[in-house]
């Protein structure tokens, strides 16, 4: 158990439709970053808080949006569904985002798109 | 751009070792990541290398060379719960950790 936690665990929806997943960090970890995995693909970077500011973003759509809140839980939002958005869907911590510090994940949100 | 190749499948053998390589092309290097992940599951931290040389940690080593943008993760002593897709992460100037594809790796008896 890495500390992070993820809900929910499974979510099927609709073209179309929106969803938020929630992410809430390891006790002390500031920083909350968001991951795609997509079946066969790697890890796809979405975007990163550090202590409630947006620090990096990545390869993240327009319909996607993030944000953290002040007790550092974050919330990752995607909107106008679309089939291609099925996906493992991780979070992830770290006490800070530079230097040797690991970023611990979560257990994903697996997103059904139907 | 931004590049990290790995192999996609290893095949290894119970009590072996197995080399999964990894070779990187990223506009800035601010240290390599190691992550294990079982099918379905979160990843899990292995190393970390910034520097070039041999970090180990008992039976998972890992290599870095920055000049030649490659590093590896040894395995030893194979045992069958190995059998998992291993992730190389690159760090950029910026935070962000760019990932490999990942290799999958499978131990048999």
């Amino acid at each position: 158990d890495s500390g992070v936690t993820q809900t929910p665990k499974h979510l099927i929806t609709a073209t179309g439709q929106r969803v938020t997943l929630r992410c809430s960090p390891r006790s002390g970890d500031l920083s909350v970053y968001w991951y795609q995995q997509s079946l066969d693909q790697g890890l796809q970077f979405l975007i990163q808080y550090y202590n409630g500011e947006e620090r990096a973003k990545g390869n993240i759509l327009e319909r996607f949006s993030a944000q953290q809140f002040p007790d550092l839980h974050s919330e990752l939002n995607l909107s106008s569904l679309e089939l291609g958005d099925s996906a493992l869907y991780f979070c992830a911590s770290s006490e800070e985002p530079q230097g040797s510090y690991e970023q611990y994940f979560g257990p994903g949100t697996r997103l059904t798109v139907t | 751009g931004q590049n990290i190749d790995q192999p996609t499948e290893m095949t290894a053998t119970e009590g072996a070792i197995v080399q999964i390589n990894c070779t990187y092309q990223t506009s800035g290097f601010n240290g390599l990541f190691w992550y294990q992940q079982h099918a379905g599951e979160a990843p899990t931290f292995l190393s970390y290398n910034v520097l070039d040389g041999l970090e180990e940690k008992g039976r998972f080593s890992s290599f870095l060379s920055r000049s030649k943008g490659y590093s590896y993760l040894l395995l030893k002593e194979l045992q069958m719960k190995d059998s998992a897709s291993y992730l190389c992460a690159v760090r950029e100037d910026t935070d962000k950790l760019i990932f490999g594809t990942g290799t999958r790796l499978q131990v048999f008896p």
